[in-house]
């Protein structure tokens, strides 16, 4: 059973440069979700998709954030003209509707803006 | 909007030892679901324990299960005869019946000492 992936799991970017993360969520899971952690907190709610529909934004997401899932599959996460303030962990979840509502989480992309 | 709270940044027990970890909720969703999620030290998040909350009876998961007190708003997780490898940041979160992100508690760090 493959879990949830990500990649890259380490990103260092200089300030202003434009990343891109890549989840891929257990195969059968229709839901696919996006937060953010930053170093002593718990992770925070970004987005989630439901198949290649993206049905919720947190307020957290900044218009230089794009989400994309578009072929209910993998999903992309896009930071553009990052900010020092980006730099966390991104975590990715997927979860299947009906299946008890359980998220299994990926093992991060950490970024570092400098 | 839902909150969790929990008020122990750290504890420490001795190997074999009982410990109970602290948390509390607030949400005005009827169906919801509380989660307690393990996250070792570098290493992804993984679920520990899960409880409906239209479920009165409390989850058990082999060493760990939980205290739910609805009315009071309070899910604790207890770990009997803990071992050195359930140090880890432990979370608890919620998730509405709405089926939107997770949220957190800002995580207690656990550590068993031999």
């Amino acid at each position: 059973d493959t879990g949830v992936s990500q990649d890259p799991r380490h990103k260092i970017t200089k300030r202003g440069q434009n990343v891109t993360f890549r989840c891929d969520p257990i195969s059968e899971h229709n839901r696919l979700y996006w937060y953010r952690q930053t170093l002593g907190q718990g992770p925070e709610f970004l987005t989630y998709f439901q198949n290649e529909a993206q049905l919720e934004k947190s307020r957290l997401l900044s218009d230089r954030f794009s989400a994309e899932r578009p072929k209910g599959s993998f999903s992309t996460l896009e930071i553009q003209r990052t900010e020092q303030g980006d730099s966390a962990m991104y975590l990715c979840a997927s979860s299947l509707l009906l299946g008890g509502e359980t998220q299994y989480f990926g093992p991060g992309t950490r970024l570092l803006v400098l | 909007a839902q909150t969790v709270t929990q008020s122990q940044p750290e504890m420490s027990v001795q190997e074999a030892e009982t410990v109970t970890l602290s948390c509390t909720y607030d949400t005005s969703e009827n169906n919801y679901y509380l989660f307690w999620y393990k996250q070792p030290p570098s290493r992804q998040m993984i679920l520990v324990i899960r409880q409906e909350a239209y479920k009165q009876q409390n989850a058990t998961e082999n060493r760990f299960s939980v205290n739910f007190q609805k009315a009071a708003k309070s899910f604790s997780l207890k770990i009997s005869d803990s071992q050195l490898g359930d140090t880890a940041m432990y979370f608890c979160a919620s998730l509405g019946g709405g089926a939107d992100g997770l949220t957190f508690g800002k995580g207690t760090h656990l550590i068993i000492q031999p």
